[in-house]
């Protein structure tokens, strides 16, 4: 069966410090890839997409980064973060043909000071 | 352009009450519908699904039907119970270009026993 997973969990950074979130995704091959960011009390936003290796759409434009340096593996980046990256980040995983039902990651929730 | 929406939360009710979250959309096309539940501090867990129009999904007691005319997918269930308080995304996936999750904003749902 196909898992995924996120970490850390949790993590405090001050501001302008830099961000690493890593999602991986076991079970599966050549899936679609996704970062979400939920946002206190908001839905949830569609940051980044991949359909392979070093292929990254961003739907959002921000101090954020993605990169997919395998094929199950797939990493949120900043290079100095501000108050309003605060949040829960949600990694998910769909396969690339059929209904594309999205599977998520148990999130990470970041909060930054 | 497409979009989801929800009802406002939190939904309150008593153990054993009825459920009932509105979701309507604004799609191109026929896009598929879903629901998602996410419980306190947890990732994200497909609840149901519909991928055309009349069809009915349903899982763990809960149902919606994809209504067409009506451009909308109500969540239902009849008897909720205090395990079932979680926020509810409805998300429809289009069926153009690239072939994302939009999602509404979610509801919150309180049972009290």
């Amino acid at each position: 069966s196909q898992t995924i997973h996120q970490w850390p969990a949790t993590l405090v950074q001050p501001v302008g410090s830099p961000l690493s979130l890593e999602c991986t995704v076991e079970g599966t091959s050549n899936p679609n890839l996704y970062w979400y960011r939920q946002a206190a009390g908001r839905g949830l936003q569609l940051l980044f997409y991949s359909v392979g290796i070093g292929q990254i759409s961003s739907e959002v434009p921000q101090n954020l980064s993605a990169s997919r340096p395998q094929d199950r593996q797939f990493i949120l980046s900043s290079k100095k973060l501000l108050l309003s990256d605060s949040g829960f980040y949600l990694c998910a995983w769909s396969v690339r043909a059929g209904t594309y039902e999205q599977y998520f990651g148990p999130g990470t929730r970041l909060t930054v000071t | 352009g497409n979009s989801v929406t929800q009802m406002e939360g939190p939904v309150t009710l008593s153990e054993e009450a009825f459920l009932t979250i509105n979701c309507t959309y604004t799609a191109t096309g026929y896009p598929s519908l879903f629901w998602y539940v996410q419980y306190p501090g947890e990732g994200l867990q497909l609840l149901l699904k519909a991928t055309k129009a009349d069809d009915k999904g349903s899982n763990k007691g809960f149902e919606a039907t994809y209504r067409k005319e009506t451009t909308s997918f109500h969540l239902e269930k009849g008897s909720v119970q205090v395990s079932d308080s979680a926020v509810y995304f409805c998300a429809l996936r289009t069926n153009t270009g690239f072939q994302k999750l939009v999602f509404g904003t979610g509801t919150r749902l309180l049972v009290s026993p």
